[in-house]
């Protein structure tokens, strides 16, 4: 699978869109592209996915590059509620059911 | 609610004790995982159950001893533990099918090896 770089850290303000960045320079063309995020000491919580389009639903947005390379999940209006460490992981459906997570991006959002 | 879920929550035992974790799903997946999380460490895959089958192995230690007697249930069971496998076990499930899918978690059990 394809490794991901997140930033280790980022802060929003209540309120406003968290935008969080996600490099996968080395993704192929069959992998996916998924969030999760962690609030602390639960289990993980799938968010979206996608593979090529930008998608959106209840929750996210996703918004993929045309070269596949980075993404970013758009939390339109970010609540305390969403203070969280966000990963971004990338997997193709031929390597096993399986997700490597990493450090991924705690997030802080700010009353 | 995710329909996962894990008993106990928390736990506190031995290092010569035996004890169990379970977990259950109840959303008609057919694989079902076992992660380990350490403080301030990545989520660790442990085990892999698709079909009731083992598929993954992770190199974990044979004091854990992962069980799937069906579809819903998988269990996890220590034996003479270290305390450096104190930790937060979660265990998800999915529906396994072509292309995409995605993975729902339990809450976890919190586990003190003393």
């Amino acid at each position: 699978d394809a490794k991901t770089t997140q930033p280790p850290s980022m802060d929003c303000a209540e309120g406003r869109a968290a935008n969080l960045p996600c490099n996968h320079s080395t993704i192929s063309g069959n992998e996916y592209v998924y969030w999760y995020r962690q609030i602390h000491s639960q289990g993980p919580q799938y968010i979206i996915h996608g593979l090529k389009n930008n998608e959106t639903n209840e929750m996210a947005s996703l918004i993929i590059t045309e070269d596949r390379k980075s993404s970013t999940l758009i939390l339109p209006h970010a609540t305390l509620r969403d203070t969280a460490v966000y990963y971004c992981i990338v997997r193709t459906s031929n390597t096993g059911n399986q997700f490597y997570f990493g450090t991924g991006t705690s997030l802080t959002v700010i009353p | 609610e995710t329909g996962v879920t894990q008993t106990p929550r928390h736990l506190v035992m031995g290092m010569t004790n035996k004890k169990s974790l379970k977990c259950e799903q109840h959303l008609g997946h057919n694989a079902m995982y076992w992660y380990k999380q350490s403080a301030k460490k990545p989520l660790e895959l442990m085990f892999v159950y698709s079909l009731e089958e083992r598929v993954e192995n992770n190199s974990v230690p044979s004091r854990f001893s992962p069980e799937c007697p069906n579809s819903s249930h998988l269990f996890l069971h220590l034996h003479t533990l270290q305390p450096e496998d104190s930790a937060l076990y979660l265990c998800a499930s999915s529906q396994e099918s072509r292309g995409q899918f995605e993975q729902y978690f339990g809450p976890g059990t919190r586990l003190t090896v003393t």
